[in-house]
């Protein structure tokens, strides 16, 4: 099992301001999700990033994945408070297809 | 079209009672998985399967069983509850490899 450190663990912010999560391993990932998840509801998937360098844009989030596919980030700019939740990372292995999670960082967005 | 779709979704049982949490996917995906969830500790692969008749065990397996007999079904067995299984359980599934699995919307589960 490849091991997916998130940072930091919790994150508070006024609205307006802008973050960033890391995720970040010694092992290598064929390709990396974040996920977002809310208060009662499953996981739902942002983005997967699966070159080395490539950076992604969906409106105010910024993902990219680190140039040896070990390490990802996460930057959201301007926070709105519908941007709180529990922001999970995910790496998919290069030999098999489990993916293996990172404990999540839970960002509160404050209004 | 309902995705994944988890039954019950809050459960409390007594410990070395046993039940079924239930998962059905009506998207023909033939890739289905249990995780469990713990309070800081991310997300745990339990069983997953790639096909009808096919499952396999994940990082946390003991205490819990699978079977697939259909494509759209993907039961999770505790036999025996112990206070350890007390989580939040969550089934997902994917066409194949890809893309990532989407998730139903969790089983609360409080053993105690």
């Amino acid at each position: 099992t490849q091991l997916l450190e998130q940072s930091p663990q919790f994150l508070s912010i006024q609205e307006g301001e802008n973050l960033t999560v890391y995720c970040n391993s010694s092992s290598v990932f064929s390709s990396l999700q974040w996920y977002r998840q809310e208060p009662g509801e499953g996981p739902v998937l942002l983005v997967t990033v699966v070159t080395g360098g490539e950076v992604k844009k969906l409106k105010r989030l910024t993902f990219q994945f680190g140039d040896a596919r070990k390490d990802s980030s996460l930057h959201i700019t301007a926070a709105q408070p519908g941007d709180t939740g529990l922001y999970l990372c995910a790496g998919d292995s290069l030999d098999d297809y489990k993916l293996s999670f990172g404990a999540g960082t839970t960002v509160t967005v404050r209004a | 079209n309902a995705g994944v779709t988890q039954t019950p979704k809050f459960r409390i049982l007594k410990i070395g009672q046993s039940m079924t949490l239930q998962c059905t996917q009506d998207m023909n995906h033939n890739y289905m998985y249990w995780y469990r969830q713990d309070p800081g500790m991310g997300l745990k692969l339990i069983y997953y399967s790639v096909g009808a008749g096919i499952t396999d065990k994940g990082e946390v397996p003991n205490g819990y069983n699978v079977s697939r007999s259909t494509t759209e079904d993907f039961p999770l067995r505790l036999e025996l509850a112990a206070p350890s299984q007390t989580s939040v359980y969550f089934c997902a599934s994917s066409p194949g490899r890809e893309p990532p699995p989407h998730f139903g919307p969790g089983t609360r589960l409080t053993v105690t």
